[in-house]
């Protein structure tokens, strides 16, 4: 079974640019998560979708940020216009149901964002 | 709301030595906590959870680790460090549903031969 994957898994661009993150989650998974870690930080929740509902948000930094997961399949985290403090790696993670107590998240490899 | 501290941020052992990285949380309902791992270039990879039981849990890798109610520590431990193990290791603690993660800011492991 594949794992979670993200696209691409390096991105450098320049400040006032407009870049654009892909989460698969696994197959079948309802819940969907972004998460961002930005350099020397914790690892700090940004969203949260069950399936192409934003269940909760409120870990986005600003509306610079906007994330999308049409057809509750894909979800994809756009930054625009990114700023220099958006560098960081943003990580994706997948889990199979809502309610269930055991619920594990699967992450991805993440991406590795640098806005110079 | 809840948080969770690992105070060390670097720790270097010999390989064969034992470890145990620490973990300590605060959270105002019954804490359900992980520990992931993530070796250079990869995503982070679940090693074990605690949701209710036995409060020793085993894990992947030969990890285990102890929930301690009364010290609000999940502590991670390995009898014996291999050189692969060299990696960052995230506690994180999350609801009853799997959700609303929060994670410690991780400590990285080095392993000496």
């Amino acid at each position: 079974e594949a794992g979670v994957t993200q696209f691409p898994s390096h991105s450098v661009i320049e400040k006032g640019q407009t870049v654009t993150l892909r989460c698969d989650p696994i197959s079948g998974h309802d819940n969907l998560y972004w998460y961002r870690r930005v350099m020397g930080k914790e690892i700090k929740f940004l969203l949260h979708f069950v399936k192409e509902s934003k269940q909760d948000e409120s870990g986005m930094p600003n509306n610079r940020f906007l994330a999308e997961r049409t057809g509750g399949t894909y979800s994809t985290l756009k930054v625009q216009p990114a700023e220099l403090e958006d560098s960081g790696v943003y990580f994706c993670a997948s889990s199979p149901g809502w309610g269930l107590g055991t619920d594990t998240q699967y992450f991805g490899p993440g991406t590795r964002l640098t806005v110079l | 709301a809840q948080s969770v501290t690992q105070p060390d941020i670097h720790i270097t052992v010999s390989e064969g030595a034992s470890l145990e990285l620490r973990c300590n949380y605060s959270y105002g309902a019954t804490p359900y906590l992980f520990w992931y791992v993530q070796s250079p270039g990869q995503g982070l990879q679940l090693l074990l959870k605690y949701f209710s039981g036995d409060t020793l849990v085993q894990g992947i890798k030969g990890f285990e680790a102890e929930f301690k109610r009364s010290q609000s520590s999940f502590n991670l431990r390995k009898p014996s460090v291999h050189w692969s193990d060299a990696a960052e290791y995230f506690c994180a603690v999350g609801d009853n549903y799997g959700q609303n993660f929060v994670f410690g800011p991780g400590t990285r492991l080095s392993v000496l031969p």
